[in-house]
């Protein structure tokens, strides 16, 4: 199947550790973004990526680092995880362009205890 | 500050009915419109996009566009309960990120 997919589904860890989220888009799309919803629904952009390259960082701690090793390829490193990390996380891609439409993975719900 | 505003809802229409989904923006840059619909506990879902003034239709669904308003809605026609759902509206002015609304949720009641 084409898609956008993300591993894991679920992750549940203790506050202080560090985890990290995989993302993997095989639509032949050269640009990802990861987005965080919060416990109200609400949607936001964290990070986008362009062929490999840092596009946009939207005022997010230094904590979170993400990584593309290829265009296919966007992962998502948390250290020291804090409470209010607890969110699902969303995984994007689309064709580099003005209008790209984006298509979203299925998510990872993140919960830090 | 970027605002792309929707009524929360819920939205109640009945079954076969037209449901109208409401969503302005701050940016006038905008160039990119979005709906997006979520159903409880899975990831947004792209139904409908629109670039320019006007009307868009597919299927059941139009999407409606006005600049000069800032204003972009989502009408579903024949509104069935498989559609009960939160839409988001979506907007970009680069293409690099989404700015959504908080989305409204939408109820079709048999």
């Amino acid at each position: 199947d084409t898609a956008v997919s993300q591993t894991p589904k679920y992750l549940v860890t203790q506050m202080g550790n560090d985890k990290s989220i995989k993302c993997e888009q095989n639509l032949g799309h050269d640009t990802m973004y990861w987005y965080k919803q919060d416990s109200k629904k609400f949607l936001k952009i964290m990070f986008s990526y362009n062929n490999k390259e840092l596009i946009i960082n939207e005022t997010v701690p230094n904590r979170f680092s993400p990584k593309s090793p290829d265009k296919a390829h966007l992962n998502l490193h948390i250290n020291s995880l804090e409470l209010g990390d607890s969110a699902v996380y969303f995984c994007a891609s689309s064709h580099w362009a003005p209008r790209g439409e984006q298509y979203f993975g299925p998510g990872t719900r993140l919960t830090v205890t | 500050q970027k605002e792309v505003e929707q009524n929360s809802g819920p939205l109640s229409v009945p079954e076969g009915a037209i449901a109208s989904l409401n969503c302005t923006y701050s940016d006038r840059g905008s160039q990119s419109f979005f709906w997006y619909r979520q159903y409880s506990g899975k990831s947004p879902e792209l139904i409908m996009f629109i670039y320019s003034n006007g009307d868009k239709e597919d299927g059941r669904f139009t999407a409606q566009l006005n600049k000069a308003s800032q204003y972009v809605s989502l009408l579903i026609r024949d509104s069935q309960p498989s559609d009960s759902a939160t839409y988001l509206c979506a907007v970009t002015n680069s293409g690099y990120a989404l700015n959504f609304g908080k989305g409204t949720s939408l109820l079709v009641t048999p």
